[in-house]
């Protein structure tokens, strides 16, 4: 089964200290690619950054980087220096190269920021 | 491209009561999702459709649901007979048919059933 699991239901940081939210996938499929999403309580769903599973290097956008471990199937988002309008619900999804490109969801973390 | 544009952003109504949900994709792409999400279940899929024919509407209850695409820059969602459990957000989203390419939101529609 294609999975894709969120072990942590919420995290808190302080605001401008760096936090990872983890996330770990199940897939037989050599070919996929992984997102993380963004939603704010605007409820929006925003793209923060993907990654392809053929790149060895990690993708960064900015404050935000992840660290992919192909083999761990494992895909976390780091966020340095932590801003307010980081507090949002974040979603680790992945998208496999079968004929149907279905995306699979993980459940979510909430990241609350303390200032 | 305004984007994937969904209506109403918020419907209250009444159990029993039909609710039909709107979407506009984004012009060019080949697939239109419709996901439900609630404080339990997290982001459900319902169905998606390719090019206007359903993928796979397996996450859908068929007894009230029911979901078209009639062309390639339209779709609904409809719940009929409606109930409290139904009150969730819904959310469309359009990608093109590609492995590297993300799926883009529309901004939801709260639904209500009282």
């Amino acid at each position: 089964a294609q999975t894709v699991t969120q072990s942590q239901p919420e995290m808190s940081v302080q605001e401008a200290e760096t936090v990872t939210l983890s996330c770990t996938y199940d897939t037989s499929e050599s070919d996929y690619y992984l997102f993380w999403y963004k939603q704010p309580p605007s409820r929006q769903m925003i793209l923060v950054i993907r990654q392809e599973a053929y790149k060895q290097q990690n993708a960064t956008e900015n404050r935000f980087s992840v660290n992919f471990q192909k083999a761990a199937k494992s895909f976390s988002l780091k966020i340095s220096d932590s801003q307010l309008g980081d507090a949002a619900m974040y979603f680790c999804a992945y998208r496999v190269g079968d004929s149907n490109y279905q995306l699979i969801w993980g459940a979510g973390t909430k990241l609350i920021i303390k200032p | 491209d305004a984007g994937v544009i969904q209506s109403p952003r918020h419907e209250v109504t009444e159990m029993g009561q039909e609710v039909t949900l709107r979407c506009k994709p984004i012009s060019g792409h080949d697939y239109l999702f419709w996901y439900r999400q609630t404080m339990m279940q997290g982001l459900e899929l319902l169905v998606y459709f390719n090019n206007k024919a359903v993928m796979d509407d397996s996450g859908m209850p068929k007894d009230r649901f029911s979901a078209k695409m009639p062309n390639a820059s339209f779709s609904t969602l409809k719940i009929q007979p409606s109930e409290p459990r139904d009150s969730a957000v819904y959310f469309c989203a359009s990608s093109f048919y590609r492995l590297n390419t993300e799926a883009f939101f529309g901004q939801g529609t709260r639904l209500t059933v009282v």
